[in-house]
């Protein structure tokens, strides 16, 4: 069974620095998705990033970007130029291309703090 | 849009009641779930249908029942609560696309004394 392991219960930034969260996977299979979730107090689940496992090429949406490195099995997450805003649960999720693609398989999350 | 929605946003239930969780999307997404979030647990799926009539368990499906009839609703039942299902309650859709980002719903807070 696939695994995803957020080492980081918890991290703190200062406001306008730049913060790495990190995630690694386990997985036997060679084609499989991996994506960034960002849980405000609202509570509100919402996608960051996305990431195809076949794309060698890191995904950046604005100030968030990540580092895949697919043989070491890790997906970590960087957020440059922090805000207030992204004060938050990050969950890192992993899912198979193939059979089983229906389900997302989380991480348990990593609390960001932002520091003014 | 509306997007996924998710009712009540707040359920409390003694042990043993039975009650409803609704789920509706207006994305036209084939493909839609229930995942539980549990503290220091992330987020684990109960059930998940791929199309109107098919649904099919997750991870942790005791205790609780779907069905999907259109697809755009897809209701999660829970038979004769217990203190053990105290948890939020999400609601996802996607399309059945390999790797489609999934939607979730703002969240139910559920609960059960």
């Amino acid at each position: 069974a696939q695994t995803v392991t957020q080492s980081q219960p918890e991290m703190s930034v200062q406001e306008a620095e730049t913060v790495t969260l990190s995630c690694t996977y386990d997985t036997s299979e060679s084609d499989y998705y991996l994506f960034w979730y960002k849980q405000p107090p609202s509570r509100q689940m919402i996608l960051v990033i996305r990431q195809e496992a076949y794309k060698q090429q890191n995904a950046t949406e604005n100030r968030f970007s990540v580092n895949f490195q697919k043989a070491a099995k890790s997906f970590s997450l960087k957020i440059s130029d922090s805000q207030l805003g992204d004060a938050a649960m990050y969950f890192c999720a992993y899912t198979t291309s193939g059979a089983g693609s229906y389900q997302l398989t989380f991480g348990k999350g990593t609390k960001l703090s932002v520091i003014p | 849009n509306a997007g996924v929605t998710q009712t009540p946003k707040f359920q409390v239930l003694k042990t043993g009641q039975s009650m409803t969780l609704q789920c509706a999307q207006d994305m036209n997404h084939e493909y839609m779930s229930w995942y539980r979030q549990d503290p220091g647990m992330g987020l684990r799926l109960i059930h998940y249908s791929v199309g109107a009539g098919i649904t099919d368990q997750g991870e942790v499906p005791n205790g609780y029942n779907v069905s999907r009839s259109t697809t755009e609703d897809f209701p999660l039942r829970l038979l004769s609560a217990a203190p053990s299902q105290t948890s939020v309650y999400f609601c996802a859709s996607s399309y059945t696309t390999s790797g489609s980002p999934k939607y979730f719903g703002p969240g139910t807070r559920l609960t059960v004394t």
